[in-house]
């Protein structure tokens, strides 16, 4: 079975400064997908970023950004500039990429989450 | 832009009582999610559902369970008997066809949060 693990339950960060948050997971496929979602203070999940395996590009979206290392297993989130509003939990998910009958239909596996704080 | 809605936002229940929360997924999405969160703990994968059936289910998933897609909009998830350690925070997830790069990732609603008492 996957699992995902994220070793940071808190992280704090300046703003306007970087933070770099953690996620390792462990699977035997060689297909999947990685997301990062943030979960405010609201508890809304909104998604941040989102990485293919069988990309070796790492994926950005805006400030945000990804280190993905497949062979490591390790897929980490970067935060540039941070703003207030940035402070929130992070989660990393995997999901498989296998479909249809017989396979997975997509499920979410999270890991436990970092909680964020950004310090004006 | 499209959004998955949840209702109620909150709901107070006594342990025993049925519950339905109520998702509406984004209209042109195929494949339908329920998660829950019990406070200070990772989001959990209860059930997957799509045309018109449960695709895969969770050990979480019991006979208390159920899910239902009644018309064409909503997506429900009943709880027949509430017990205490049902109260979490309940989110619903859509995502559309397989195949695209937007139908790899789930959309969540804001949530419901239960209280069982």
């Amino acid at each position: 079975a996957q699992t995902v693990t994220q070793s940071q339950p808190e992280m704090s960060v300046q703003e306007a400064e970087t933070v770099t948050l953690s996620c390792t997971y462990d699977t035997s496929e060689s297909d999947y997908y990685l997301f990062w979602y943030k979960q405010p203070p609201s508890r809304q999940m909104i998604l941040v970023i989102r990485q293919e395996a069988y990309k070796q590009q790492n994926a950005t979206e805006n400030r945000f950004s990804v280190n993905f290392q497949k062979a490591a297993k390790s897929f980490s989130l970067k935060i540039s500039d941070s703003q207030l509003g940035d402070a929130a939990m992070y989660f990393c998910a995997y999901r498989s990429a296998r479909e249809g009958y017989g396979g997975s239909q997509g499920n979410l596996i999270f890991g436990k989450g970092t909680k964020l704080s950004v310090k004006p | 832009e499209p959004e998955v809605t949840q209702t109620p936002s909150h709901q107070v229940t006594q342990m025993g009582q049925e519950v339905i929360l109520r998702c509406v997924p984004i209209s042109n999405h195929l494949y339908f999610y329920w998660y829950r969160q019990i406070l200070g703990q990772k989001v959990e994968f209860l059930v997957s559902f799509y045309n018109n059936e449960i695709s895969e289910k969770s050990e979480i998933f019991d006979d208390q369970f159920s899910v239902e897609r009644p018309d064409g909009s909503n997506f429900t998830l009943k709880i027949r008997s509430t017990k205490l350690e049902d109260s979490a925070m309940y989110f619903c997830a859509s995502r559309s066809r397989r195949g695209s790069g937007a139908g790899k990732t789930q959309y969540f609603g804001p949530g419901t949060r239960l209280l069982v008492l």
